[in-house]
């Protein structure tokens, strides 16, 4: 069964703590990605993962940090949590390289909030 | 710099009308287009997606119409049903490149 798990689904902190959003996928897929949604901007990406410590920025890197130790799991870190960065965040993975004709498969989302 | 752009942002159409959703882009090097489907509280999901060579995707009631020339391209859905009532997403990427790009989305909202 092709799935894309994201831990925790929700999640609230204080403004400074440090955030940690895991994904993990059986599909053993090299590519993963992590976007956020935010309501009227759509999903914006802020790091690709080609393979294990193979990681780069997307359009939105800034206050992020990812880890890839395994292929099958990306996380997503927050060193020190700002408000603006209340969201969903989506995790996505790909069959390979190269985005033409390969399809995103995408976990629940996890709904972070930041006050 | 928005690279894809969608239009419009929402919209409301009667069960069993032709619903069509606009979409728009400005990298030449994009050559491949794919739609993405959320339905409320849920996660993003591919519904039908074209690539340069093509004109005309179709699947179902689902198709897309793409002018290369103009670089735009419109997702029709035929005889629009309640349950196609979520947020659609144009996206784009290069072939040479990994990253997709999405637009913001149209809200679409089928009343029965």
């Amino acid at each position: 069964d092709m799935k894309v798990t994201q831990m925790p689904r929700y999640l609230i902190k204080r403004m400074g703590e440090n955030v940690l959003l895991e994904c993990g996928q059986d599909m053993s897929h090299e590519t993963m990605y992590w976007y956020r949604q935010d309501p009227g901007l759509g999903l914006q990406l802020i790091y690709i993962s080609y393979d294990v410590d193979s990681n780069s920025e997307g359009d939105i890197p800034k206050g992020y940090r990812v880890s890839r130790k395994k292929r099958e799991h990306f996380s997503l870190i927050l060193d020190s949590a700002k408000t603006n960065q209340t969201s969903v965040y989506f995790c996505a993975s790909s069959k390979d390289r190269g985005n033409s004709g390969n399809t995103l498969y995408f976990g629940e989302g996890s709904r972070l909030i930041v006050v | 710099q928005q690279q894809v752009r969608q239009s419009p942002q929402s919209l409301t159409v009667w069960e069993g009308e032709t619903t069509i959703l606009n979409c728009s882009y400005e990298d030449s090097t994009f050559d491949y287009f794919p739609w993405y489907r959320q339905f409320p509280g849920k996660s993003p999901a591919l519904l039908i997606a074209i690539s340069l060579v093509s004109n005309k995707k179709e699947d179902g009631r689902f198709t897309i119409f793409f002018n290369k020339r103009e670089k735009k391209l419109s997702l029709h859905i035929t005889d629009s049903q309640p349950g196609d009532s979520a947020t659609y997403f144009c996206a784009a990427s290069d072939s040479g490149y990994n990253k997709l790009t999405f637009g913001k989305g149209t809200v679409l909202l089928v009343s029965p």
